[in-house]
């Protein structure tokens, strides 16, 4: 998608070594976000940014931590992976928040599979 | 927590006949938006409709929002193999985020 892109598209990893995505955009967009996305459960929130430096958890952030020390990056990271955070990853951008009737732009997706 | 809800939860029609799926939500909104996702891949933004707006189009594309019933449909006319996909709506929160419903999985065949 352009102005966004994640890296890697595809990670297989062992239970307990810790992982990291990034999520890299060239929009200059303030808002990041982190998102997992499970059959039966839809996109679910882990982590979002509003601006360097400044991050606060979704509803899913137990076992993961986020970073953003530059407009551009938003790290996520997966401190020590279970067979439960086996996910697809997205990382969405925008401009202004939701409220100011704004919509996201999303990432190609991380396939992530914790053996 | 998801606040949008789509209705149906799956859709198979035929090329070239309307689609019409369903969004209910719970709470008070700025707006709705409705994405697609193809397999596979991320989410694309379709089209945002404001609180203080009934209906909207885009193309093919017609979304209505009844803010007294707390909810939206998106139809989707002339449809064709390659709307085959699946349909988010997600409404706006106070805390810079997006909340998602489902989706609503459709398919079109040829």
């Amino acid at each position: 998608d352009a102005g966004i892109t994640q890296s890697p598209r595809h990670k297989v990893t062992e239970t307990g070594t810790p992982v990291t995505l990034r999520c890299h955009q060239t929009e200059n967009h303030r808002y990041m976000y982190w998102y997992r996305q499970d059959p039966g459960h839809g996109l679910r929130l882990i982590h979002y940014s509003y601006g360097v430096k400044d991050t606060d958890k979704g509803e899913v952030s137990d076992g993961y931590s986020v970073s953003r020390s530059k407009t551009e990056d938003f790290l996520l990271t997966l401190e020590s992976a279970t067979s439960s955070q086996t996910s697809v990853y997205f990382c969405a951008i925008s401009d202004l928040p939701p409220s100011a009737n704004y919509g996201y732009t999303f990432g190609s997706g991380t396939r992530l599979t914790v053996v | 927590s998801q606040q949008g809800e789509e209705d149906p939860q799956a859709l198979s029609i035929q090329e070239g006949e309307n689609a019409t799926m369903n969004c209910s939500y719970k709470t008070s909104i700025n707006n709705l938006q409705w994405y697609r996702q193809n397999s596979g891949r991320g989410l694309v933004h379709l089209i945002l409709i404001r609180s203080n707006e009934r209906e909207k189009h885009s193309g093919r594309l017609r979304v209505t929002l009844d803010t007294s019933k707390k909810s939206s449909s998106l139809l989707i006319t002339a449809s064709r193999a390659a709307d085959t996909a699946s349909y988010f709506c997600a409404t706006d929160d106070s805390n810079y985020q997006l909340i998602w419903g489902a989706g609503t999985k459709l398919i079109i065949k040829p």
